[in-house]
């Protein structure tokens, strides 16, 4: 069974530019979460999808980041333009429900120059 | 404030010895406390999660413990092994929340031969 699959894995962009970071979930994994972790920090929480709707979006930093998941499968963050401190590890994360065990993608890691 | 902090920042120790990593946390409150390991480049991965009446639980070398009443949870791995080197991160879940997951900023391994 395929894990949490995350595209790209590295990604280098200019400031103001757009980044589009793509989250596949383990199939059947109505939950999905997105996590970001900044160099010399914490991973922090960002927002959790239930199937297509936004449970809790209470962690994203403003309105520069833009998180969809349309038909409940794939997720995408786009972060629209992207600033210096936007530079970090965005980690997506799924489970079947609330009590089922969290599995973590590999992150994509995102330069902002 | 909901915190998770973890000691010792990073630890080196050679091959075959054992090591204890901590976990303070004043989460409140509290569901379950999860540890998990972080190979460089990869995604977190789930070694141990405890609830609340749970004081201790292995996963092979691994071994946790859990006082929930002073909010303080160990790591301990057995018999080392190169490939322990990672990273190691205390996770704490909070009752009652959408998400609620709390992450401490992580013990460094090194596993030297």
């Amino acid at each position: 069974e395929a894990g949490v699959t995350q595209f790209p894995s590295h990604s280098v962009i200019e400031k103001g530019q757009t980044v589009t970071l793509r989250c596949d979930p383990i199939s059947g994994h109505d939950n999905l979460y997105w996590y970001r972790r900044v160099m010399g920090k914490e991973i922090k929480f960002l927002l959790h999808f239930v199937k297509e709707s936004k449970q809790d979006e209470s962690g994203m930093p403003n309105n520069r980041f833009l998180a969809e998941r349309t038909g409940g499968t794939y997720s995408t963050l786009k972060v629209q333009p992207a600033e210096l401190e936007d530079s970090g590890v965005y980690f997506c994360a799924s489970r079947p429900n609330m009590a089922g065990e969290l599995f973590f993608g590999e992150g994509s890691r995102l330069t902002v120059l | 404030k909901n915190q998770v902090e973890q000691s010792p920042q990073s630890l080196i120790i050679l091959e075959g010895k054992n090591c204890t990593l901590q976990c303070n946390y004043t989460v409140s409150p509290f569901s379950n406390l999860r540890w998990y390991k972080q190979d460089t480049g990869r995604g977190p991965v789930s070694l141990t999660i405890m609830t609340f009446s749970e004081n201790t639980k292995s996963n092979g070398r691994y071994t946790a413990t859990l006082d929930a009443d002073t909010k303080q949870s160990s790591l301990h791995i057995t018999a080392s092994q190169l490939s322990d080197s990672a990273s190691y991160i205390c996770v704490v879940s909070k009752a009652g929340g959408a998400d609620g997951l709390t992450f401490g900023k992580g013990t460094h391994l090194i596993i030297q031969p």
